[in-house]
Order: structure tokens, then C-alpha cells, then sequence
């Protein structure tokens, strides 16, 4: 059982915006930033947002994050079939002293 | 181009030990903190292990402390985990991780493709 808790799976058209949870807690995402990560079929993570909002040069401007006291959350606006993979987030835990992950959320693009 | 590739890994007999290794190019490697992150066969990712740019600073998941240990070797540029007694539930793929510049914990902005670690009798 992941510390981050994430929807195991989201799905979408190309004309829909989907959303992705991640909630936490006061010790991780209430006092830390969070990080989304997308791992594509067969390839490792790559960092997707950073800092909660932020995003890597190259990384679409269709994908945003953002993040409200113990949650956050990944938003992609009309998502593409290449964005089919799994996300997930990831937070610095104060209690733990450690990173925690969410258990992940598999995108499917209809 | 940069990148990380890990080294090391294989099947190993519960009890066991193994030790990877992790080398980087195309990056002044000692400025940066660095990271293992491991995923199950079909399952999702978990931080392993943690180690500041100078080694003063290492963090370990409470599933790996006491078992693992993570060190680096700035003048090598090498990133290493030693791994011992080894249960079925460590196999995994290995990655090694690259934190960012300004060493926010839990931002990997690089990662090598992984090495499969194999725990089974």
C-alpha cells in the first residue's frame, strides 16, 4: 500500500481534459513539494512536472500540476495517444524521512 | 548526451548479496545528489535509497535500512548499492536516479535505464 494514493487507472478522448489525484499527507505533500513522473511502456520514468507546477523544457504545455494543502493533482488537456503510460507522483515525507510514490495511475486514451 | 547506466545486476539466491553500480557521463558528477529507485515486476516505483553530492547526507527506505548500503565515489563518478541478505521481495529493476541541481528531495530529473535484480533459490 503506497503513502501517496493515486486512482490506479484514468482514461480520456483527445478533446476531454483528465485529471489525476494524488493525496497525501501534513507530513509529505501538506509541507513538500510533489513531482510527477511518466513511465511509458517498457521505458524508465521520466520527470514530467516538478516544484508542483513546473515543467521540464520539453515536456508539453498540455500537461500542468498543481497542488492544494494534502493533495495534488496532474491534468493533461487533450491528451494524445503517445501520453498513454502510467504517472505517477511522488513526495518527500518528513515522518519517514524518505520519498514516498504513488501507487500509479495507467492513462488510457480512447 | 547525458546520461546513467546501471551495472550489476543478476540472480541471486535468497540470503544473498549483490552490488550495483552506476556510472554517469556528460555531467560535473560530483555537484549533483544521486538516488535508487526500484519497481517490482508489474508493480509501481519505490525510492530505495538517497546520498548528498558529498556523501554527508543518505536516506534509506525503512524496507532496505539496515540491509543496504548506498556510497558514491566522486573522483570514479560512480554511484554504488550493496545489497545483502536478499529476500524474494527485493526483485526489481534497479534504477539509478539523479537529483536536481538544487537537491529538492524526491526530484529525479534523470534516470538510467535499470538493472534487474533476480532474488529467488
Amino acid at each position: 500500500q503506497s503513502v501517496l494514493t493515486q486512482p490506479p487507472s484514468a482514461s480520456g478522448t483527445p478533446g476531454q481534459r483528465v485529471t489525476i489525484s494524488c493525496s497525501g499527507s501534513t507530513s509529505s505533500i501538506g509541507s513538500n513539494y510533489v513531482y510527477w513522473y511518466q513511465q511509458l511502456p517498457g521505458m524508465a520514468p521520466k520527470l514530467l512536472i516538478y516544484r508542483n507546477n513546473q515543467r521540464p523544457s520539453g515536456v508539453p504545455d498540455r500537461f500542468s500540476g498543481s497542488k492544494s494543502g494534502t493533495s495534488a493533482s496532474l491534468a493533461i488537456s487533450g491528451p494524445r495517444s503517445e501520453d498513454e503510460a502510467d504517472y505517477y507522483c511522488a513526495a518527500w515525507d518528513d515522518r519517514l524521512s524518505g520519498v514516498v510514490f504513488g501507487g500509479g495511475t495507467k492513462l488510457t486514451v480512447l | 548526451e547525458v546520461q546513467l547506466a546501471e551495472f550489476g545486476g543478476g540472480l541471486v539466491q535468497p540470503g544473498g548479496s549483490l552490488r550495483l553500480s552506476c556510472a554517469v557521463s556528460r555531467f560535473t558528477f560530483s555537484s549533483y545528489s544521486l538516488n535508487w529507485v526500484r519497481q517490482a515486476p508489474g508493480k509501481g516505483l519505490e525510492w530505495v535509497s538517497y546520498i548528498s553530492s558529498n556523501s554527508r547526507n543518505i536516506y534509506y527506505a525503512g524496507s532496505v535500512k539496515g540491509r543496504f548500503t548506498i556510497s558514491r565515489d566522486n573522483a570514479k563518478n560512480a554511484l554504488y548499492l550493496q545489497l545483502n541478505s536478499l529476500r524474494d521481495e527485493d526483485t526489481a529493476v534497479y534504477y539509478c536516479a539523479r537529483g536536481d541541481y538544487d537537491d529538492h528531495l524526491g526530484c529525479f530529473d534523470l534516470w538510467g535505464r535499470g538493472t534487474l535484480v533476480t532474488v529467488s533459490s
